[in-house]
This record gives structure tokens, C-alpha cells and sequence, in this order.
């Protein structure tokens, strides 16, 4: 089946500083992948997507790009700051007709000014 | 333009009880799904519905069964709680058309089970 596996966390940063969180997946086909985020006390928002190999999702300064060949989709950030700390969630979406996503554990970001 | 919407925010039951959680979706939006995320986990994805019927489900048990209104609004029931069902529920919705993009969330229902 498919899976979805994010490094675990907590990640702590100090402001300013580069961010990186690796996921990676398993699925058949061309799934879509998602990155989101939630804040404390709230439901998850969608941060960034990529439908194809080699798209890459982009928003807010966070970047990440669909790698088939390593079936990876990284999120980055040149410098962070405490307003991202928050817990962050790479998901997939099947390619062909059945739809049931599935979603990583999460990642906790904890950025100190 | 109001968001996902669900209700209520917090819920208390005892091993047993049943529950109704509720959700409205994002104007604009006929299909709504529900996840369960236990603490420290991602969302599981429980069940959909569109036009009313359930068209996928997750590996949840029967006790977990839902419903569609015409106006898109749906409900999540679950019957006999267990401890393990406590958990945040979370509604999504999205257009039928666009179901495998983006998923809209709502704030989700807290359920303890006691």
C-alpha cells in the first residue's frame, strides 16, 4: 500500500536558520504530494503541492520538489522564523481512480528567536 | 467567505455512548471527508461523501458511519466508544472535480473518551 515516511522531530532552529524535512514515499504511479501545516489548536492548511516529477511547490519561502527517481519531496527554507513553528505533514494523493490519501506522522518545527 | 466549519469544538463521552460530530464545508465545495488523527499521528482518512453516498472508505470499522445532506453538510456518528476513539476529528472538503488536489480542513472536534 502507500506510505509516507517524515524524519522525526522535534526540529529545533534558531531564527534565520536553513530548514529541511525529509519525506519520502511509497505509492504506485504518479501520486500528487502535498506538504501542510498546523498551528497549535488548529486543523491543517495547505502549505505547498506538486502534481508531476520535477514540479516544485513553492510558498511562502518554503520550497519542494518532486523527485520520482528518489521518490522524495523535501521541504526547505532559507530562514525560518518563530512564526513557522508548527507541525508539518507530507502527504500523498493516489494517481489513478481510488482516492484515500495518506499522510506522514508529522514533523514538530520549533524555531527560538 | 467562511471556511470549513465544524462543531462541536470539544466533546467529553464515556466508553459506550455514541457521538455526532458535525462539519459544513467551504462554500463552493459538495464533497467532504473525514479524518480521525490521534495524538501525535497524521490524519487517517475515515470516510467520504459526495452527492450524499459514501464513495470511499478508510480501514475504520462500521461503528464509524456518516451522512451527506443535500446542503453538503455532513455528520460523523460513532457508536459503542472506545478509549482508543478518542482522538481529533477533522472534516475536509473540496469540489468533486478536484478531489485528488487540495483538501480544505475545518479546526476539528476534540473527542475524549472516558
Amino acid at each position: 500500500g502507500n506510505s509516507v515516511t517524515q524524519m522525526e522531530g522535534p526540529v529545533t532552529l534558531s531564527e534565520e536558520a536553513f530548514l529541511t524535512i525529509n519525506c519520502t514515499y511509497t505509492a504506485t504511479g504518479y501520486p500528487s504530494l502535498f506538504w501542510y501545516v498546523q498551528y497549535p489548536g488548529e486543523g491543517l492548511q495547505l502549505l505547498l503541492k506538486a502534481t508531476k516529477a520535477d514540479d516544485k511547490g513553492s510558498n511562502k519561502g518554503f520550497e519542494a520538489t518532486y523527485r520520482k527517481e528518489t521518490t522524495s519531496f523535501h521541504l526547505e527554507k532559507g530562514s525560518v522564523q518563530v512564526s513557522d513553528s508548527a507541525v508539518y505533514f507530507c502527504a500523498l494523493s493516489p494517481s489513478g481512480g481510488s482516492y484515500i490519501p495518506t499522510f506522514g506522522r508529522g514533523t514538530s518545527l520549533i524555531v527560538h528567536p | 467567505d467562511a471556511g470549513v466549519t465544524q462543531s462541536p469544538t470539544h466533546l467529553i463521552k464515556t466508553r459506550g455512548q455514541q457521538v455526532t460530530l458535525r462539519c459544513s464545508p467551504k462554500s463552493g465545495h459538495d464533497t467532504v471527508s473525514w479524518y480521525q488523527q490521534a495524538l501525535g499521528q497524521g490524519p487517517q482518512f475515515i470516510f467520504q461523501y459526495y452527492e450524499e453516498e459514501e464513495r470511499q472508505r478508510g480501514n475504520f470499522p462500521d461503528r464509524f458511519s456518516g451522512h451527506q445532506f443535500p446542503n453538503y453538510s455532513s455528520e460523523l456518528n460513532v457508536n459503542a466508544l472506545l478509549l482508543g476513539d478518542s482522538a481529533l476529528y477533522l472534516c475536509a472538503s473540496t469540489p468533486w472535480d478536484r478531489v485528488k488536489d487540495t483538501q480544505y480542513f475545518g479546526p476539528g472536534t476534540r473527542l475524549t473518551v472516558l
